[in-house]
C-alpha cells in the first residue's frame, strides 16, 4: 500500500533563517506530488505541483521554492521566511497520468510553521 | 475553472442527531467530488468521493453524501454524529481528464467547523 510521510511536524523558525520540509511517498510510482498551505478559516492553497522529477509549477507567487530531485521526494524550501509564511503545510500526492487518472489526493500530516 | 463553496464555516450540532454540511460547486463541464474530514493539526482524510455511476455516496465513519447536478451540490450527511466527528470538513473539486482536468490538483472550499456539543 501507498505512505506518504512528511516531516518535520513541528518548527519555529526566526525571521530570515532558511527552511526546507521535506516529503517522500511510498509504494508508488511517477506520482503527482503536491505542497498545499493552510491558513486559519481560509482552507487550503495549493502553492505547488508537481508531475514528474525536475518539473515544478507554481500557482502562487512567493516566497517559497519546491524541488522534487528523485520520483517520490518533494521539497519545500525558502531562504529568508517571513512573519507571513507561518502557517500549517501539507503535502500530498495523487496517480499520475501515466495511469489515465485524475482523482483523489492522499495527504501526509502536515509541518506547522511558526516564524518568529 | 471550477470553484466550491461550503456555505457554513460553523455547523454545531448536539451530540445524536443528524447533520448536514453543504457544499456547491462551480463548473461548465462534467467533475469529480471528494469530502475529506481534518482532526486539529493532522493532514487530510478522505471520507467519499463521487466520480460517476450512483448520486448516493457512502464514505467511512457513517457519512454520505449525495450529487446533485441540477442544483450543483454534494452535501455530507451523517444520522447520528458523535463527540468524535468533531472536526474540519473540506468540499473539493477537480475536473476528470475526459473533461480537461489537469494535474493542478483538486480545488478546495474554505471548509466547515462541525462542534459537536453533548
Amino acid at each position: 500500500s501507498q505512505t506518504i510521510h512528511q516531516w518535520p511536524a513541528t518548527l519555529v523558525q526566526p525571521v530570515g533563517s532558511p527552511l526546507s520540509l521535506e516529503c517522500t511517498v511510498e509504494g508508488t510510482s511517477n506520482p503527482n506530488l503536491y505542497w498545499y498551505r493552510q491558513a486559519a478559516g481560509r482552507g487550503l492553497q495549493l502553492l505547488f505541483y508537481s508531475v514528474g522529477i525536475g518539473q515544478i509549477s507554481s500557482e502562487v507567487p512567493q516566497n517559497l521554492s519546491a524541488s522534487r530531485p528523485q520520483d517520490r521526494q518533494f521539497i519545500l524550501s525558502s531562504k529568508k521566511l517571513l512573519l507571513s509564511d507561518s502557517g500549517f503545510y501539507l503535502c500530498a500526492w495523487s496517480e499520475g497520468w501515466d495511469r489515465g487518472r485524475n482523482t483523489e489526493a492522499f495527504f501526509g500530516q502536515g509541518t506547522r510553521l511558526t516564524v518568529v | 475553472a471550477q470553484s466550491v463553496t461550503q456555505l457554513d464555516s460553523q455547523v454545531p450540532v448536539f451530540e445524536e442527531a443528524p447533520v448536514e454540511l453543504r457544499c456547491n460547486y462551480s463548473s461548465s463541464v462534467s467533475v469529480y467530488l471528494f469530502w475529506y474530514v481534518q482532526y486539529p493539526n493532522q493532514g487530510l482524510q478522505l471520507l467519499l468521493k463521487y466520480l460517476s455511476g450512483s448520486t448516493l455516496v457512502k464514505g467511512i465513519n457513517g457519512f454520505e453524501a449525495e450529487f446533485n447536478k441540477s442544483q450543483t451540490s454534494f452535501h455530507l450527511r451523517k444520522p447520528s454524529v458523535h463527540i468524535s466527528d468533531t472536526a474540519e470538513y473540506f468540499c473539493a473539486v477537480t475536473l476528470p481528464m475526459y473533461s480537461g482536468g489537469g494535474a493542478d490538483g483538486l480545488t478546495f472550499g474554505k471548509g466547515t467547523h462541525l462542534i459537536i456539543q453533548p
